[in-house]
């Protein structure tokens, strides 16, 4: 079984860009989470998708927005860049409402 | 406000002793607890998990240990491996059923040496 599928692996913008990122979930996985990953931040979370509705947001400006389509798969896009968004930005999925998240490998982003 | 915190961020520790990571949390609503294990330019991969009913969960070399009233959990690592070197985070939410949204803990680096 396919993991959890995140392109592009690296990007680089510059400030004021936008930028969409996007995430295959494992086969069967109807939940999609977003998570942000900077050095000494640990992982914050952005948002989780489930079966197309956004069903819990965590603190992120509103330029950081995402969505989620019939086959599961979500993208997330960014707007307005700033070059505080350089992080890791990392997909997870599951079957449902509980249990264990998979994580993707990351799209590494960079704004400079 | 930082709910759950590692307060080390990195461990050194010798191939074929004990590895101990430590994790705390404020969040008094926190019920269920997980570790993960992430390797440079990788996803975290999921290790262990624990739910507040117990005080104990074992895994192969993995153990993880909840402590509630000191509101703090650990993981053991026995015997530790250079292959264990890794960072690793720690992770809680409310309930099991809760959903997806996790707050982790800043990580704490592990490396084994040979």
């Amino acid at each position: 079984k396919a993991g959890v599928t995140q392109t592009p692996r690296y990007l680089i913008k510059t400030r004021g860009q936008q930028v969409t990122l996007s995430c295959s979930p494992i086969s069967g996985h109807r939940s999609v989470s977003w998570y942000q990953q900077t050095p000494g931040q640990g992982l914050q979370f952005l948002f989780e998708y489930f079966s197309e509705t956004q069903r819990n947001k965590g603190n992120f400006p509103g330029r950081f927005s995402g969505r989620q389509f019939s086959n599961s798969r979500s993208e997330m896009n960014v707007s307005t860049l700033e070059l505080g968004d350089s992080a890791l930005y990392l997909c997870a999925s599951r079957v449902g409402g509980q249990g264990k998240l998979f994580f993707g490998s990351g799209t590494q982003l960079s704004v400079l | 406000d930082q709910q759950v915190k590692q307060n080390s961020p990195s461990l050194s520790v010798q191939e074929g002793r004990i590895s101990i990571l430590n994790c705390d949390y404020t969040n008094s609503m926190f019920d269920y607890f997980l570790w993960y294990k992430k390797y440079p330019a990788e996803g975290p991969t999921f290790l262990i998990s624990i739910s507040s009913i117990k005080d104990k969960n074992e895994d192969g070399r993995f153990t993880v240990f909840l402590n509630k009233s000191a509101k703090h959990l650990s993981l053991h690592i026995v015997p530790s491996q250079p292959g264990d070197s890794a960072v690793y985070f720690c992770a809680a939410s409310p309930r099991e059923t809760s959903g997806s949204r996790l707050t982790f803990g800043e990580g704490t680096q592990l490396t084994v040496n040979p």
